[in-house]
């Protein structure tokens, strides 16, 4: 069974970075996509983008294309989501999520990180 | 951009009613339609994939259905259990599309 354990909570301040990561254990990161889905407080699920391990090719939703930077660490079965240029807009929680096939599309997930940009 | 409109918001249900929520694609998504349910301050959790397939450890009184662009999630005899936020997902292609979840509440 996957597991994907993801980074603790961030507070950052306006117009810097972060970066969270998303370990997979049980399985071998390049065995599937990796996906990343935003969730602001009280609000719905809004798919960010997702990133290939085997090759490092990624997709990402027409908004996060200047925000979100997706990679994968094959030797740490990690993946990571950067998000740069933080705004109060970024404050959610951001959960990762595996696809390993049209009938494995996000079947498993991380606990999700919570990020709070403030000053 | 594939919108999902989900409806609706929000339901105020009681204990063993039947429940259907839906969603409507903008366009031809075939059966890529992805169910969750998400308990307050969890992760999502998948219910039905493929439009009408129950995930594994899903109970049964839980379905899918497709009727054209229209996508239902039924809960029958609902539980309290079930009581949660649904989401439904296409990914028939990319961008990827939530729809805009629904909340069930107890009457």
């Amino acid at each position: 069974e996957v597991h994907l354990q993801q980074s603790g909570a961030e507070l950052v301040r306006p117009g810097t970075s972060v970066k969270l990561s998303c370990k997979v254990s049980g399985d071998t990161i390049t065995a599937c996509y990796m996906h990343f889905v935003k969730q602001r407080p009280g609000q719905g699920l809004e798919w960010i983008g997702r990133i290939d391990p085997e090759d490092d090719s990624t997709k990402f939703a027409e908004k996060f294309k200047n925000k979100a930077t997706l990679t994968a660490d094959t030797s740490s079965n990690t993946a990571y989501l950067r998000l740069s240029s933080l705004t109060s807009e970024d404050t959610a929680t951001y959960f990762c999520t595996t696809d390993s096939g049209d009938d494995y599309v996000m079947d498993a997930w991380g606990q999700g990180a919570s990020v709070t940009v403030s000053s | 951009d594939i919108q999902m409109t989900q409806s609706p918001s929000s339901m105020s249900v009681s204990l063993g009613d039947t429940v259907t929520i839906t969603c409507r694609a903008s366009q031809d998504v075939g059966i890529f339609v992805n169910w969750f349910q998400q308990k307050p301050g969890k992760s999502p959790r998948r219910v039905i994939y493929r439009a009408t397939n129950l995930a594994d450890g899903v109970p049964s009184r839980f379905s899918g259905s497709r009727s054209g662009s229209d996508y239902s999630l039924t809960i029958s005899s609902l539980e309290s259990e079930d009581v949660a936020d649904y989401h439904c997902l296409q990914y028939d292609e990319y961008p990827f599309t939530f729809g805009s979840g629904t909340k069930l509440e107890i009457k």
